[in-house]
């Protein structure tokens, strides 16, 4: 059973640049997408990007000119950097396995998520 | 960007009952490509059903999804104190990947 976590600072300050690491056990990152959701405070769930072992990514337009993804496979961890940061990007950010076989796509396999709050 | 709108808002229920919940998208989404998920307070979401109808590893088959094109529905056939949450469905059809706006289960 593959296991994410998430891990990162809690807090940010506005126009600084948001990281944060996952780190997968229990399979390897060679196989399958790797994605990151996020959750701001008392809504919904809101996608934002995924990214292979390979490099092959596809990221949410709205935040696409401030995302790197970064991938590392020889320590199975993937990363979030967001830049220029806001209060508006306060949120719990989830990692999460983006799996499929011939049923078809899901996110079957999540971090616990941790709060990112952006604030001076 | 596909929009799935999710009803009702909110139900309250009482354990036992039969619930249908609905999912409709903006656009057509491929079966393959539409899911549902769980989300219970300070938890992860957690999938359900993917590929419309395709109950995920270790889902209660009272659990049952179905639907084609624009239309697709997620029925619990008998409540259980777990079930009461909120409930989201998410398109791959098309991107970027969306999610619904969630429908949340009460307890009557």
């Amino acid at each position: 059973q593959v296991q994410l976590q998430e891990s990162g600072p809690g807090l940010v300050k506005p126009s600084e640049t948001l990281s944060l690491t996952c780190t997968v056990s229990g399979g390897s990152i060679t196989s399958y997408y790797w994605s990151w959701i996020r959750q701001a405070p008392g809504k919904g769930l809101e996608w934002i990007g995924y990214i292979n072992h390979s490099g092959i990514s596809n990221f949410n337009p709205s935040l696409k000119s401030r995302l790197t993804m970064p991938i590392d496979t020889s320590r199975n961890q993937f990363s979030l950097m967001l830049s220029s940061v806001s209060t508006a990007d306060t949120a719990v950010y989830y990692c999460a396995r983006f799996y499929y076989d011939s049923s078809g796509y899901s996110f079957d396999s999540w971090g616990q998520g941790t709060l990112v709050t952006v604030s001076s | 960007d596909i929009v799935l709108t999710q009803s009702p808002g909110t139900l309250s229920l009482s354990p036992g009952e039969r619930v249908t919940l609905s999912c409709r998208a903006s656009q057509s989404v491929g079966s393959s490509y539409l899911a549902w998920y769980q989300q219970r307070p300070g938890q992860a979401p957690r999938v359900l059903i993917y590929g419309a109808s395709t109950r995920a590893t270790g889902i209660p088959d009272r659990f049952s999804g179905s639907g084609s094109g624009t239309d697709f529905t997620l029925t619990i056939r008998r409540l259980e104190p777990e079930d009461f949450a909120v409930y989201y469905c998410q398109q791959y059809g098309l991107s970027p990947i969306t999610f619904g706006q969630g429908t949340r289960l009460e307890i009557k």
